[in-house]
């Protein structure tokens, strides 16, 4: 079964301060993996697409990490800000032809607190 | 802001009764998603049409429906409606197609029945 699991489900940090979420999958075949952005009450915006061969990629203050081999993925927010604060899902691509099958993870809930 | 409109922003409707949502892509996307997120889940897949035809179909009910039109607006309509349909209604739109593919998410329909 296809599944994207997120940790952790929610996490407050100060102002300033780094964190790293993590996001493990279990998808067939797979395509990509993107972060997303979700302010509350919005749609998800993009952060970064990785494929199979990227290990890395930035997007300012955003690094999204992927280790295709243990199928886990990371992202790391630097000198985080107080509009950090949103949901960051983990979406992992299955392209089986034809149509992009996206994967969503249930999210983890970033506050940043000043 | 994506480019992607939605109405209505809301939605409150009761048990039973038939709603449709509205979608209006970013200028020139041809493919259009729709995607159901429930309280504190995952976006879950419904539907994508590609130029007016039906590509792909995802864990979309029978009371569910939807379509593309001709100037590329896709509408979703939603029947018999039961108190476990509400969540919040997204539509995507794409620019091209294959693995990478980009999607740009409207703002979304919060649809509450009571």
């Amino acid at each position: 079964k296809n599944q994207v699991e997120q940790s952790p489900q929610s996490l407050i940090i100060l102002e300033g301060k780094n964190c790293t979420l993590q996001c493990n999958y279990t998808v067939s075949p797979f395509s990509n993996l993107r972060w997303y952005k979700q302010d509350t009450g919005r749609g998800p915006v993009s952060l970064t697409i990785m494929t199979f061969s990227e290990n890395t990629k930035s997007n300012g203050r955003y690094t999204a990490t992927l280790d295709a081999d243990t199928k886990q993925s990371s992202l790391h927010i630097t000198a985080s800000q107080l509009s950090d604060s949103a949901s960051y899902i983990c979406v992992v691509s299955a392209y089986p032809g034809g149509y992009n099958k996206l994967i969503f993870g249930a999210g983890t809930r970033l506050a940043v607190h000043p | 802001d994506s480019g992607v409109t939605q109405t209505p922003k809301h939605l409150i409707t009761a048990t039973g009764q038939r709603v449709t949502l509205r979608c209006s892509p970013r200028s020139g996307d041809l493919s259009v998603y729709w995607y159901q997120q429930s309280l504190d889940q995952g976006l879950q897949f419904l539907i994508q049409y590609y130029n007016g035809e039906e590509r792909a179909k995802g864990n979309i009910l029978e009371r569910f429906s939807a379509q593309q039109f001709p100037d590329l607006h896709s509408e979703l309509n939603l029947s018999s409606l039961e108190l476990g349909d509400s969540a919040l209604y997204f539509c995507a739109s794409s620019p091209n197609r294959g693995p990478d593919e980009k999607l740009f998410f409207g703002s979304g329909t919060q649809l509450s029945v009571l």
